[in-house]
């Protein structure tokens, strides 16, 4: 079955301490993405990858870290998370115009 | 920079009553307009894209139609399977990025 896998699904965690949420896909897509949904600020893209070690900003990069080592793999790093962090997080996997999200990562950071 | 507004905020209506969804954008240069569907606690779901003026796209009670300045989500006879948030977003030429509007939530009461 074609997926995008998240992990964790829900983490809460403090301030300054470094955690990853992993992104993996089984559809060999070479571009993939991370974005955050907010109340009434709609999906915001943050990193985006158009294929194995090639990764780019998007809207709303700061405080994130991405790497693509794999094409399967997109995993989101928080060095040092803060309060404004919290957030609902989605891995997407693009091919051609659709663009197959994953689950979402629900993140609060106290 | 590129726009996205959708209305209404939220819309609630009666099984098998038909109703209609509004995107209105500002875009340097169209590629596609897209429309997804979000369940609560779900990553969004793929629905349309459109790329020109006059064009569009039907998919069971879904038609979605395109101008130069909004797309409209019609929705015809609708079912309470149907409720959820749809997303609208737009992507510019030689522009990776999508822009999302923040949503309509739609309920349809039995």
């Amino acid at each position: 079955e074609a997926q995008v896998t998240q992990n964790p699904r829900y983490l809460i965690t403090v301030t300054g301490k470094k955690l990853t949420v992993t992104c993996s896909q089984n559809m060999n897509h070479e571009y993939m993405s991370w974005y955050r949904q907010d109340p009434g600020l709609g999906l915001r893209q943050i990193y985006y990858s158009m294929n194995v070690e090639v990764t780019d900003k998007g809207d709303v990069p700061e405080g994130y870290k991405v790497s693509r080592k794999e094409k399967r793999n997109f995993p989101l790093i928080l060095e040092s998370p803060s309060p404004n962090q919290t957030s609902l997080y989605f891995c997407a996997s693009v091919r051609g115009d659709e663009q197959y999200f994953g689950p979402g990562t629900r993140l609060t950071v106290t | 920079e590129d726009q996205v507004t959708q209305s209404p905020e939220a819309l609630r209506l009666q099984e098998g009553e038909s109703s209609s969804l509004n995107c209105s954008y500002t875009v340097s240069g169209l590629r596609g307009l897209f429309w997804y569907r979000q369940d609560p606690g779900k990553g969004p779901e793929f629905l349309f894209t459109l790329y020109s003026a006059g064009e569009e796209k039907e998919k069971e009670r879904l038609k979605a139609t395109l101008t130069k300045k909004e797309s409209f989500l019609h929705i015809t006879a609708p079912k309470p399977e149907d409720s959820a948030t749809y997303l609208c977003a737009v992507q510019a030429r030689g522009n990776e990025k999508l822009t999302f509007g923040t949503g309509t939530r739609l309920t349809i009461i039995p």
